[in-house]
């Protein structure tokens, strides 16, 4: 069945500093929808970052990703990390209509 | 930012009781999901709709579980005896043609 891999339980880093987020998948949909979602403390996931389009780079609020279907894969990456963005980063594949496949999660945890 | 709306967003409930949440979906958004969250931040589909028809659901939702969508009504999911194993954090999701977006959760925590 379909699954997202997301290989580091935990990330901690000092501010200012790249981060750097793994996600793989498996589906056998040809064109999947793949999401990252931003979970804070005590709060909902957000939509960080969506793609369909192979090869693709999208961003927002300083953080960016590429769909490598050749790969699999759909890596979430910013230059410069900040306190704020301690949280829980799950990568996520939809293929429409369906539930969505999350990933375990990563903890991303930003000191001074 | 979401405009999904879930109420309550604290229950607290006795073991046996029923427990009921609602969810509003982000208008015009046909499609309408419900997870479980647990403490270790794992996520469990439970059932999802188009309009008012089941697409999907898993076999725990077809026990204790009810959910529904009526048309021109909130949403809801609804736990008939409720176990301490339910504890959890319900996210309600919708979707118009691609990406869900989640609601703020109902936390239910059962004595």
């Amino acid at each position: 069945g379909d699954s997202v891999t997301q290989t580091e339980g935990l990330v901690t880093l000092t501010e200012g500093l790249p981060v750097m987020l793994n996600c793989t998948y498996q589906t056998i949909y040809s064109n999947p929808f793949l999401f990252w979602y931003v979970q804070h403390l005590n709060e909902s996931p957000r939509l960080l970052l969506k793609s369909f389009t192979d090869n693709k780079r999208t961003e927002h609020q300083g953080f960016h990703a590429t769909l490598h279907k050749s790969s699999s894969s759909f890596h979430l990456q910013k230059s410069s990390a900040q306190l704020s963005d301690s949280a829980l980063y799950y990568c996520a594949l939809y293929q429409g209509g369906r539930a969505l496949i999350f990933g375990t999660g990563t903890t991303v945890s930003v000191s001074p | 930012n979401s405009k999904v709306i879930q109420t309550p967003r604290y229950l607290v409930k006795g073991q046996g009781q029923k427990a009921k949440m609602r969810c509003i979906p982000e208008k015009g958004h046909p499609v309408v999901f419900w997870y479980q969250q647990n403490k270790n931040n794992e996520f469990k589909f439970l059932i999802n709709f188009q309009n008012q028809e089941v697409l999907q659901q898993i076999d725990m939702t077809e026990k204790r579980f009810s959910a529904e969508c009526p048309s021109n009504s909130p949403c809801s999911l609804e736990i008939q005896s409720s176990e301490a194993g339910d504890s959890a954090l319900y996210l309600c999701a919708s979707a118009g043609t691609g990406e869900q977006y989640f609601g703020p959760g109902t936390r239910l925590t059962v004595l």
